[in-house]
């Protein structure tokens, strides 16, 4: 099986852009989760998508956002860039089955956002 | 924010020893994983155990998790130089309302020399 695969890999984009990123999870997955990892914040839960709809949410501004599609492929959004945006964003995907206790989750390779 | 606090930070040894990684947590989880990253590249799952799970292993790997004292542990026996990489542990917490949002520690950087 094919693992979580991300693109672009390397982004660089300029203060005030906006930027898509896009993951496509494991065949079979249907949920999808975005993380961000920066040296001095680690790694920040962004949101979690299934079934097409946001089930969770982290603690970021409206400036990120994202959708899942019917194929279970998701992007994110950042629009207004700010060179603190500048991270590695990380896809996960696990089957999300019911109950909870046995979800693995697997990562992308991330995409590397730098803002100047 | 974090859930917890991997420890130590930063651990160095020669190949063939056995590395042990610490992590602790704040809240009730319903498992926790291990994840071991090489710079700055994406997350390559090792192992989940499940609350009600006590210990795991995984080929060289030993994960034990103490729910009372909010803790688990790595081992990762005979090491090798390609096990030089950052290893973080993951926890699914039950007040977050979905299994599926993992809250991370800081994570331990491994390094083994020959």
């Amino acid at each position: 099986k094919a693992g979580v695969t991300q693109t672009p890999r390397y982004l660089i984009k300029t203060r005030g852009q906006q930027v898509t990123l896009s993951c496509s999870p494991i065949s079979g997955h249907r949920s999808v989760s975005w993380y961000q990892q920066t040296p001095g914040q680690g790694l920040q839960f962004l949101f979690e998508y299934f079934s097409e709809t946001q089930r969770n949410k982290g603690n970021f501004p409206g400036r990120f956002s994202g959708r899942q599609f019917s194929n279970s492929r998701s992007e994110m959004n950042v629009s207004t860039l700010e060179l603190g945006d500048s991270a590695l964003y990380l896809c996960a995907s696990s089957l999300a089955l019911r109950g909870g206790s046995y979800n693995e989750q697997f990562f992308g390779p991330g995409t590397r956002l730098t803002v100047l | 924010s974090q859930q917890g606090e991997e420890d130590p930070q930063a651990l160095s040894i020669q190949e063939g020893e056995n590395a042990t990684m610490n992590c602790s947590y704040k809240t009730s989880i319903n498992n926790l994983q291990w994840y071991r990253q090489n710079s700055g590249r994406g997350l390559v799952h090792l192992i989940l155990i499940r609350s009600n799970e006590r210990e795991k292993h995984s080929g060289r790997l030993r994960v034990t998790l103490d729910t009372s004292k909010k803790s688990s542990s790595l081992l990762i026996t005979a090491s090798r130089a390609a096990d030089t990489a950052s290893y973080f542990c993951a926890t699914s917490r039950v007040d977050t309302g979905t299994a599926s949002k993992l809250t991370f520690g800081t994570g331990t950087r491994l390094q083994v020399t020959l």
